[in-house]
């Protein structure tokens, strides 16, 4: 599968820990979203990369959250102190530049308890 | 502000009915796209429509583009329990960013 990847599905984790997702793209996709999406809502945007350059990111993305692109290849998002309001499931995108669509991976679910 | 309005936010119908959802949005956009989600799943992409106007057909299901590039709907013919799941509209203002608004979805339970 060259799909878009994303490790791991799920995570349980206590409040005030920290976690870090991965999301391996499409493997020719310069272009790297990360979205949130909790129960009965669309995704929200992020924050995107243009290979290994961060060139948004939204207001949603507070000082706790973190995503880097070292290489350009695959991407880490990290949430620092847990709160409960961070349980949601985390997607990761990615897209070529000349393209029109966005490709999901099938998204890390959070659970802070 | 959600710029992208889907309705009817819950649709259940039997077998063999056609049913239309809609996106409706004040803003245009340079590319709509249409993405089917299962629970605990991400987003699977159906279609990308760029042109206002635009129809494209895949099997049962017709999407189409309005003229202005402000709005969408999906058409299913004949529905058949797969189809059931939640569909999302999402539109991107600047195809060379990609960075696109999702609606908060149609869900959809097609029942045998």
């Amino acid at each position: 599968d060259t799909g878009v990847s994303q490790d791991p599905r799920h995570k349980i984790t206590k409040r005030g820990q920290n976690v870090t997702f991965r999301c391996d793209p499409i493997s020719e996709h310069n272009r790297l979203y990360w979205y949130r999406q909790t129960l009965g809502q669309g995704p929200e945007f992020l924050t995107y990369f243009q290979n290994e350059a961060q060139l948004e990111k939204s207001r949603l993305l507070s000082d706790r959250f973190s995503a880097e692109r070292p290489k350009g290849s695959f991407s880490t998002l990290e949430i620092q102190r847990t709160e409960q309001g961070d349980s949601a499931m985390y997607l990761c995108a990615s897209k070529s530049t000349g393209g029109n669509t966005i490709y999901f991976g099938e998204g890390s679910w959070l659970t802070v308890v | 502000t959600q710029l992208l309005e889907q309705s009817p936010q819950f649709l259940s119908i039997q077998e063999g009915e056609n049913l239309t959802v809609y996106c409706n949005s004040s803003s245009v956009f340079s590319s709509l796209q249409w993405y089917r989600q299962e629970p605990g799943e991400g987003p699977v992409l159906l279609v990308t429509v760029v042109t206002g106007g635009e129809v494209k057909k895949l099997k049962r299901l017709t999407f189409q583009f309005g003229d202005a590039r402000k709005d969408s709907s999906l058409h299913i013919t004949a529905a058949q329990p797969g189809d059931t799941g939640l569909y999302l509209c999402a539109g991107a203002r600047d195809t060379n960013a990609g960075k696109s608004t999702f609606g908060d979805g149609t869900t959809l339970t097609v029942k045998p």
